[in-house]
């Protein structure tokens, strides 16, 4: 158990909507990233915030946006879904931002049909 | 060509084998991740690690920064470390990202 919690752990969505995936980090850590896995590949990046604003981001689109709160919970909204946004997103928590060890959630599985 | 490389792709080996994942990289380099995936997705952290070697029970990473290559070990294998282990490299100009390698799927048959 890593402290870091997702949810939902599954989702079906359609084509075109939009979704709303939520992540609470590890007590203490004030920094959460993003990455979507897709089937049979390593994670990719899509962005990190920071103690409330975006830190980093990845080769994502805009519709891919975030959100952090100030108990440094983070949600992850995708808008205008696409068949390829089907994949696993993966939540990690850290201490700080940087080079620190990361704490990862067990992920959203999404599926978009 | 991926930033991240490992070999191999899948391992099949016997209870009881010494087990070699390897895995190069193209960037410059704060430090490298060695993290485990179970089925159903969860990832663990195993080593973080910028120079030398790191143990941990039966598992033992390496890094040589020069050949930009690390190593992940694990002796005495045992099936419940069958799960796809992932190289991961925290990048020198972008520090707040992991570049992943694609995973390397071990079984360790009984």
């Amino acid at each position: 158990e890593t402290g870091v919690t997702q949810s939902p752990t599954h989702l079906i969505k359609t084509r075109g909507q939009q979704v709303t995936l939520r992540c609470s980090s590890q007590s203490g850590h004030n920094t959460v990233s993003w990455y979507q896995q897709a089937l049979g590949q390593g994670p990719q990046f899509i962005f990190q915030y920071y103690r409330e604003e975006e830190n980093g981001r990845g080769n994502f689109p805009p519709r891919f946006s975030g959100l952090q709160f100030p108990n440094y919970s983070s949600e992850l909204n995708v808008n205008a879904l696409e068949l390829d946004d089907s994949a696993l997103y993966l939540c990690a928590s850290s201490l700080n931002a940087g080079i620190t060890e990361a704490f990862f959630g067990q992920g959203t599985r999404l599926t978009v049909v | 060509k991926n930033e991240v490389e490992q070999s191999p792709q899948n391992l099949t080996a016997q209870e009881g084998e010494f087990i070699t994942i390897n895995c190069s990289y193209s960037v410059g380099i704060s430090a490298l991740h060695w993290l485990q995936q179970h089925p159903g997705g969860g990832i663990v952290s195993l080593f973080m690690l910028s120079s030398g070697k790191k143990k941990h029970g039966r598992l033992i990473a390496t890094i040589n920064i020069q050949e930009k290559h690390s190593s992940l070990h694990i002796t005495a294998s045992h099936p419940r470390d069958s799960a796809v282990y992932i190289c991961a490299v925290t990048p020198m100009d972008s520090n707040y990202q992991l570049i992943w390698g694609a995973g390397t799927k071990l079984i360790i048959k009984p």
